[in-house]
């Protein structure tokens, strides 16, 4: 079975610092990842996602994600970030390219001025 | 990007009714869509998958006599909550699986549908 784990449920960034969002996973294949964003009362938007390939994966509103297989880890970051990034972060993964998703429990970021 | 919509948006009902929300594909062809359920504050959880003209896969604890799961056709999947309670009132979002466009093997979700049991 997968299992993914976000660390911090919340976390609060300055407008203008570093995002870092924490997610770790487990898997018995080599996994694919994904990161979702959620605004209120809305579905999901993809922000990147790591199938195979170079390890370090851009995606978009300037958010990157490094897959560390050592590590088990698919840490998402933004060098500086805006207020439009007040939101809900979601980590998932799956076995294989559209199968069904295994998600994180989520991070809300707030964004302060 | 690929565009999935779901309908309606919202919906208030009394309990004891049923409610049906759809999924539609609108510029590609599913043959899997995936409907998930997410509670307040809280993250999705898989329900079904729905495979194009067979029975639906439920995950475990799920009850399929309740929630309803039709696919028709390669666009369109329905999630019927029978005999709805409050308990299910919830926020359901779908996803649908695009494998055919450029090579590439994506899901792409619809904006979701909050139901509210009164």
């Amino acid at each position: 079975a997968q299992s993914v784990t976000q660390l911090g449920s919340h976390v609060s960034v300055s407008e203008g610092a570093l995002v870092l969002l924490r997610c770790n996973y487990s898997s018995s294949v080599p996994p694919y990842l994904f990161w979702y964003v959620q605004y209120p009362n809305q579905g999901l938007q993809l922000l990147l996602k790591y199938t195979t390939g170079a390890t370090l994966v851009k995606g978009i509103n300037g958010f990157e994600a490094e897959f560390k297989k050592s590590e088990t880890s698919f840490h998402l970051t933004k060098p500086s970030a805006h207020m439009s990034d007040a939101a809900e972060y979601f980590c998932a993964v799956t076995k294989a390219a559209g199968n069904k998703l295994t998600f994180g429990g989520g991070t809300r970021v707030l964004v302060k001025p | 990007g690929a565009v999935v919509s779901q309908h309606p948006s919202w919906v208030i009902c009394k309990s004891g009714t049923s409610v049906k929300i759809e999924c539609r594909s609108l510029d590609f062809q599913a043959t899997t869509m995936f409907w998930y359920r997410q509670f307040p504050k809280q993250s999705l959880m898989l329900m079904a998958t729905s495979n194009e003209g067979s029975k639906a896969t439920y995950e475990q604890g799920v009850e399929k006599d309740k929630f309803l799961i039709n696919h028709a056709s390669l666009t369109l999947s329905t999630l019927t909550v029978t005999s709805a309670h409050p308990e299910d009132s919830s926020f359901y979002i779908c996803s649908a699986r695009d494998y055919s466009r450029s090579g590439t093997d994506t899901q792409y979700f619809g904006p979701g549908t909050r139901l509210t049991v009164l």
